[in-house]
């Protein structure tokens, strides 16, 4: 029962930005915002995540809203490497834990 | 490269028999998760282990059951396989703390059941 809705699909092009956005309105005011994505039938891999601010690493940038009900990964130079299906996931009250439950993702695909 | 190591890479197993998949978990780590992907689809959760209790469960049958050991590595069974059951599993280590809780996951287990 995923609490985060993505795009389907999106494309790109080689060398300019990938915005994708994620939508979570119900999230709860202390769990965070992680985005993994996957490439063809391996594990998820980890792409970045945050709280309320904005957050930069190495592969992505992070940009939450005011109101954390959305948020918007950025590849900023996009390759044909960055083709995956992107996951944005938040946790979900479950039993008295907290689970990270994924959506369908969005299947990005980067054209030369 | 997570640390985390998932076997076998690949199961081919008929209707009714009994299946155990195995993950080493990156060194550490306290909690382990079990996913279910099935083709096209995300993941989908079936159960937690924290320090070798259950913390969590997905909407799985009591079929799918699971083991955490002291050297924080994990074992998912399912028993009665069904043709539905083909899928990739995916295992995740974590260290679980607060709120923050990143998942490290292996290549998973493509599971085949005719």
């Amino acid at each position: 029962d995923a609490k985060t809705t993505q795009p389907t699909s999106m494309d790109c092009a080689e060398g300019r930005a990938a915005n994708l956005p994620c939508n979570h309105s119900t999230i709860s005011g202390n769990e965070y915002v992680y985005w993994y994505r996957q490439i063809h039938s391996q594990g998820p891999q980890y792409i970045i995540h945050g709280l309320k601010n904005n957050e930069t690493n190495e592969m992505a940038s992070l940009i939450i809203t005011e109101d954390r009900k959305s948020s918007t990964l950025i590849l900023p130079h996009a390759t044909l490497r960055d083709t995956a299906v992107y996951y944005c996931i938040v946790r979900v009250a479950s039993g008295g834990s907290y689970i990270p439950t994924f959506g369908r993702g969005t299947s990005l695909i980067v054209h030369p | 490269e997570t640390g985390v190591t998932q076997s076998p890479t690949h199961l081919i197993k008929t209707r009714g028999q009994q299946v155990t998949l195995r993950c080493s978990s990156q060194s550490g780590h306290n909690t382990v998760s079990w996913y279910q992907q099935a083709l096209g689809q995300g993941p989908q959760f079936i159960f937690q282990y924290y320090r070798e209790e259950e913390n969590g469960r997905g909407n799985f049958p009591p079929r799918f059951s699971g083991l955490q050991f002291p050297n924080y590595s994990s074992e998912l069974n399912v028993n009665a396989l069904e043709l539905d059951d083909s899928a990739l599993y995916l295992c995740a280590s974590s260290f679980t703390q607060g709120a923050n809780e990143k998942l490290f996951f292996g290549s998973g287990t493509q599971l085949s059941v005719l």
